[in-house]
């Protein structure tokens, strides 16, 4: 079956501009998580979402990072007044989520590479 | 302090070589342990889940000390297929994972 899929797959935007990664995640999976990843590190947790709702917004840097999930199920990540810092790959996952359980397991998407200049 | 460690590497073993990685994680609330496998320039996929009671995957072999906070990942046989970065992760919650910055490994002809 399908798995994540994230688009644009690259984007190069210049500082101060405005941008909007998109999920689609799993069929029938109700989880969906960001994640950002710099060169050389690990993915670092953004975001998770339980259906449309925000259920842990604690891993976004600031307040110019906001994602929404409107009808739980595609999402997208929108960064205002991007930074040079904010360059780094923008990974999404999914998951069954509740259902999933203590072994619940995490797909990722192949990310969004984003360059600010 | 990060919360998940890993030596860097990079690991540089021949083929059919046995190598070996540990991680340690700093945080003992942890619930679950993972290995994931990532690809250069590519998404992170899961290797294996780690168990207290160790478990095998053919020729991957995954430990979890939780006494000592470490977690192992043995590869015996390498390939030249394995070559890629090697991921810990911890589970803090029931979503919330916690990568190190990953292992890489290079398994040469």
């Amino acid at each position: 079956g399908a798995g994540v899929s994230q688009t644009p797959s690259n984007k190069v935007t210049e500082k101060g501009k405005y941008v909007e990664l998109r999920c689609d995640p799993i069929s029938g999976h109700t989880a969906l998580y960001w994640y950002r990843q710099s060169l050389g590190q690990g993915p670092e947790f953004l975001i998770y979402f339980q259906g449309t709702g925000a259920a842990d917004d604690s891993g976004l840097p600031n307040d110019r990072f906001f994602a929404v999930r409107p009808e739980g199920s595609v999402s997208t990540l929108k960064i205002q007044r991007t930074e040079r810092g904010d360059s780094a790959v923008y990974l999404c996952a999914s998951s069954l989520g509740l259902a999933g359980g203590n072994t619940d397991t995490q797909y990722f998407g192949p990310g969004t590479r984003l360059t600010v200049l | 302090r990060k919360e998940v460690e890993q030596d860097p590497g990079p690991f540089n073993v021949p083929e059919g070589a046995t190598v070996a990685f540990n991680c340690t994680y700093s945080n003992s609330a942890s619930q679950s342990f993972f290995w994931y496998r990532q690809d250069c320039r590519k998404e992170p996929k899961l290797l294996m889940s780690v168990y207290s009671s160790g478990n095998e995957d053919g020729r991957f072999t995954a430990q979890l000390n939780r006494a000592s906070q470490y977690i192992s990942l043995l590869i015996r046989d390498s390939k030249l297929s394995d070559s890629a970065t090697y991921l810990c992760v911890v589970n803090k919650s029931s979503y919330k994972l916690i990568f190190g910055s990953g292992t890489r490994l290079l398994v040469r002809p």
